[in-house]
């Protein structure tokens, strides 16, 4: 069983550049979230996609967008980078209805 | 709205020595309630999780939490710590997202 599975590891992007995350969720999982988590905090959710659609969101500008794929993996995207968005960004997968999440590795976004 | 409160940020024991780790929780209802441990630069891994039933859960690498209505805690606890436990630790609680305590970040003593 592949669990999630999170690319990059790391990247530095220049404030104002855009970023796209990806993620791949752990076999049979159809629901898949993102947080930041920044430095010396837990992590903050960002948003949840479901059926490709997404379906909660955080408290976090329309400049994160995300999407997912019919194989249930999913991008972050960011634009227009600040340098407060430098953080651990952490994915999650899970099945619909069942509580207990299983977190990637996370990507480490720097932005400088 | 469902909430998860770590009063430590940091706590230190030494190795050998036994370990508490505090949550608490706000929730109407019977909640379920995880904890994860990260350590440095790497992502989140389950530890145990409480659903319903016996209040004593136990989980991974020797953890076991207890959940206690009357005191609205689910702490974290370990016999014996070893080098390996030193990391971050956090009490999560399922809601539309998983809601996160601060986290408690452990130092263990040789």
């Amino acid at each position: 069983e592949t669990g999630v599975t999170q690319s990059p590891t790391h990247l530095i992007k220049t404030r104002g550049q855009q970023v796209t995350l990806r993620c791949s969720s752990q076999s049979g999982h159809n629901t898949v979230s993102w947080y930041q988590q920044a430095l010396g905090q837990g992590p903050q959710f960002i948003f949840q996609y479901y059926r490709e659609e997404e379906n909660g969101r955080g408290n976090f500008p329309p400049r994160f967008s995300g999407l997912q794929f019919p194989n249930y993996s999913s991008e972050l995207n960011v634009n227009a980078l600040e340098l407060d968005d430098s953080a651990l960004y952490l994915c999650a997968s899970r099945v619909q209805g069942v509580r207990e999440a299983f977190f990637g590795q996370g990507t480490r976004l720097t932005v400088v | 709205a469902q909430s998860v409160t770590q009063p430590d940020i940091h706590i230190t024991v030494s190795e050998g020595a036994s370990l508490e780790l505090r949550c608490n929780y706000s929730y109407g209802a019977t909640p379920y309630l995880f904890w994860y441990v990260q350590s440095p630069g790497q992502g989140l891994q389950l530890l145990l999780k409480y659903f319903s039933g016996d209040t004593l859960v136990q989980g991974i690498k020797g953890f076991e939490a207890e959940f206690k209505r009357s005191q609205s805690s689910f702490n974290l606890r370990k016999p014996s710590v070893h080098w390996s436990d030193a990391a971050e630790y956090f009490c999560a609680v399922p809601y539309k997202d998983m809601r996160f305590g601060a986290g408690t970040r452990l130092t263990v003593k040789p």
